[in-house]
């Protein structure tokens, strides 16, 4: 069966600071592999996603950058955080089946 | 642009009480439809994918339905254990999917 993770659960970072957030997924191939944010009573914002490796599709134009350096890995970056940047962090896969499959997700603050 | 909108933000229920979450949904071409349960502070969870009008799905006490312009998920008697927020998405032509903002369910035992 297929598993996915994500690190940290939770993260308290000072603005301007750096960050990096990875997921990965066990038990699939070449997976798609998505980024959201959630912010507090709002839907699920897509920043990213990915087809395959190297392969990176921008949503949103914001302080943050994905990669994805391996099959079943997906890295979210920023070189400096904003107060904004606040939320929690969902990473998805999804196959030919098309459902979409969400990780336990990283909460992160920026002081 | 696909739109989804989900009603009612919120819904408390009595232990038993049947219910429905309506989600309305506008898309070029809808590729599938998707329901998903998420507890505070956890990723969301799959439920359900529809595809075409007409088709049902179900699991437990829930049933998801769809039409060309809307898709309903009956709860039938709820437990406690039932109370989560139900979020919907549509895919479209491309690989994205846009979700509605949930709807927050609560059954009162």
């Amino acid at each position: 069966s297929q598993t996915i993770h994500q690190w940290p659960a939770t993260l308290v970072q000072p603005v301007g600071s750096p960050l990096s957030l990875e997921c990965t997924v066990e038990g699939t191939s070449n997976p798609n592999l998505y980024w959201y944010r959630q912010a507090a009573g709002r839907g699920l914002q897509l920043l990213f996603y990915s087809v395959g490796i190297g392969q990176i599709s921008s949503e949103v134009p914001q302080n943050l950058s994905a990669s994805r350096p391996q099959d079943r890995q997906f890295i979210l970056s920023s070189k400096k955080l904003l107060l904004s940047d606040s939320g929690f962090y969902l990473c998805a896969w999804s196959s030919a089946a098309r459902a979409q499959y969400f990780g336990p997700g990283t909460r992160l603050t920026v002081l | 642009e696909d739109q989804v909108t989900q009603s009612p933000e919120a819904l408390r229920l009595q232990e038993g009480e049947s219910s429905s979450l309506n989600c309305s949904y506008t898309v070029s071409g809808l590729r599938g439809l998707f329901w998903y349960r998420q507890d505070p502070g956890k990723g969301p969870e799959f439920l359900f994918t529809l595809y075409s009008a007409g088709e049902e799905k179900e699991k437990e006490r829930l049933k998801a339905t769809l039409t060309k312009k809307e898709s309903f998920l009956h709860i039938t008697a709820p437990k406690p254990e039932d109370s989560a927020t139900y979020l919907c998405a549509v895919q479209g032509a491309g690989e994205k999917l846009t979700f509605g903002t949930g709807t927050r369910l609560t059954i009162i035992p």
